[in-house]
């Protein structure tokens, strides 16, 4: 079964510092991964995905993540954070299968420190 | 291209009454899921459509939630009698086929008094 693992609950950096969120999956075959962001009282955003090729991905916001099937590893990374990245953070995986499901982890609040 | 529509964005309703939630998706898209996300917590697949036959509804309490999709589009997820543990925000999403990426509307806010 698909599972995804965040251990970080809440993370805390400051402007202009650099981010990595970290998402471990677990899947048998090839996944597709995802990462999302939330805002306060808003839906989820997609910020990029993975589903075969390059393994490092680029996204929206200047967000990047890399996928290193070694360590079933997707973390999310920004050389620089902004006020605005404030948020949480979703890892995702999908299967190549049509009859996939997405499963979510438990998600990484993000605040930044003036 | 219009995103994924829900109704109501916010419902408050006594335990042991009935609530029903709707939306519709991008169209063309044949994939719908109705995810639930409690306070501080991912959202948990509740139910996912293909067209409009049930993929997967593993983890839907069907003893008193209930959702249908009919003619393959708009989609209505159903809760009666409605428990306090069922308060959280109803997160509807559509994709263009099962194995892509997922779009998500505005969500569903349900307090359970």
């Amino acid at each position: 079964a698909q599972s995804v693992t965040q251990p970080d609950i809440h993370i805390t950096v400051s402007e202009g510092a650099s981010l990595e969120l970290r998402c471990n999956y677990s899947y048998g075959a090839t996944p597709y991964l995802f990462w999302y962001v939330q805002s306060p009282g808003q839906g989820l955003q997609l910020l990029l995905k993975y589903f075969s090729g390059d393994t490092l991905v680029q996204g929206i916001k200047g967000f990047e993540a890399e996928f290193k099937r070694s360590q079933s590893s997707f973390n999310l990374r920004k050389p620089s954070v902004h006020w605005s990245d404030a948020a949480e953070y979703f890892c995702a995986v999908g299967a190549v299968s049509s009859a996939s499901k997405i499963i979510f982890g438990s998600g990484t609040r993000l605040s930044i420190r003036p | 291209e219009a995103g994924v529509a829900q109704s109501p964005r916010y419902k408050i309703i006594e335990k042991r009454q009935s609530v029903a939630f709707w939306c519709n998706p991008i169209s063309g898209h044949a994939t719908l899921y109705w995810y639930q996300q409690i306070l501080g917590q991912g959202p948990k697949l509740l139910i996912q459509f293909q067209n409009n036959g049930v993929v997967d509804d593993s983890q839907l309490p069907k003893d008193r939630f209930s959702a249908e999709r009919l003619k393959g589009v708009d989609s209505t997820l159903k809760i009666q009698p409605a428990k306090l543990e069922d308060s959280a925000v109803y997160l509807c999403a559509s994709s263009s086929t099962a194995n892509t990426e997922a779009f998500f509307g505005q969500g569903t806010r349900l307090t359970v008094v």
